[in-house]
Order: C-alpha cells, then structure tokens, then sequence
C-alpha cells in the first residue's frame, strides 16, 4: 500500500534558521515525490519534485530510496515561507498523489 | 493562461440533499481528478477522468461520483449528503500522460448541516 508520513504537524523556527521538514513513504514501485505548498488563503501550489531536482524558493529535497525519504530542507529560514507544507507520492502513468497529513512550518521574525 | 476553476466556491447543503461541483481544467489539459480535504483524514484521492473516462478510483462510496465531458470540464456529484462530506473538494488537471504541470484548483467548500 502507498503511504506518506510526515511526523511533525508543526514546525515553529526563527527567520534565518535551518529547516527541515520530513517526510517518509511506503511504496513497492518506482515512487514519484513532491512537495507541495499551500499558503494561507491560497491554493494548493507544487513547490518541488524529486525527477526536476530544481532548487524553489531555496527549497531543496533529495530522495533516499534506501531511507525512503524525501526530506524538504532550507538553508536559512524567512518570514515568507510560513505555509503549509504536504509530501505527496504519485505513481508514473496514474494522475493520483497520496499525501501525507501535512507539516505547518511558522517562522517567526 | 487560466487556470483551473472551480465553482461554485461555497456551497451549504442540508443532510440528505445532493450536491454537484463543477471543474474546468486548464486548456489543452484532458485529465481531471478530485480529492477530498478534511481536518481529520487530509487530502484524498476520489477519482480522475481522462477523455471522458474514470482511469482511476479512490476509496469512496457510490455517493461519490463524477464525469467529465468533452471539452474536458468535470463535475462531482455526491448524494444524499452526511455531516461528514463537509470539506474542502479539490480539484487538479493535467495533460494526462505523466504528472507534468498538475495543477490544483482553489476548491469548493461543501458544508452540510
């Protein structure tokens, strides 16, 4: 069964702080991983995917597929990326993602 | 260019009532799917449909159900509505062959009381 857990329903910082917010998944196959970000009063917006390996908003996240992780980090933390932050799992040639429950990131100033 | 929209934005229903939500994905994109946001489960996987065919089927009852026409746009009905379809219903589109460009809409809040 595919599964996403993200352990931390909140992750308070302070502005210039490092962040990580974690994210583990359970899949038999060849997973797809995203990040996903929704900011308050906005829609639900992709911020990374493993297979780009491109840099959001400083965001990183690397897959470790021995770990089964998918960990988002950021170097310094800023007032801005106070949102809600989901790890999603989808699988290549079906246009459905399972999410986890979601880590609310606060930085503070 | 436009992106996905989905109306109407609020809705109130009472118990027992049914209720239809609309979608219209972005242009040139011809695969739908819908998700269910709650406090309590998250966001989940109800359905999507591509050239007017359901591909793919979340964990839901018959209540839940959903169609897409030509032009791509989709709709969602549920019936008989419970005090728990009360969410937020998501959708999101995609050009349907991989997961390039999903996007999501900004939902529709369904509240039955």
């Amino acid at each position: 069964a595919q599964r996403v857990t993200q352990p931390e329903k909140l992750l308070s910082v302070f502005k210039g702080a490092p962040v990580e917010l974690k994210c583990n998944y359970s899949y038999s196959g060849s997973p797809e991983l995203f990040w996903y970000v929704q900011y308050s009063r906005q829609r639900l917006q992709l911020l990374l995917r493993h297979i780009s390996r491109e840099s959001i908003k400083g965001f990183t996240a690397d897959l470790n597929k021995g770990e089964t992780s998918f960990h988002l980090k950021k170097p310094f933390a800023q007032e801005e990326d106070s949102a809600m932050y989901y790890c999603a799992l989808g699988n290549t040639g079906f246009q459905k993602l399972v999410f986890g429950t979601g880590t609310r990131l606060l930085v503070s100033p | 260019k436009a992106g996905v929209t989905q109306t109407p934005r609020y809705l109130i229903k009472t118990r027992g009532q049914q209720v239809t939500l609309s979608c219209s994905p972005i242009s040139g994109h011809r695969s739908v799917s819908w998700y269910q946001q709650t406090p309590g489960q998250g966001l989940q996987f109800l359905f999507e449909y591509f050239s007017e065919t359901q591909r793919n089927k979340g964990n839901f009852p018959g209540r839940f159900s959903g169609r897409q026409f030509s032009n791509s746009r989709s709709e969602m009905n549920v019936s008989t509505l419970e005090l728990g379809d009360s969410a937020l219903y998501l959708c999101a589109s995609s050009a349907g062959d991989n997961m390039d460009g999903y996007t999501f809409g900004s939902g529709t809040r369904l509240t039955v009381v």
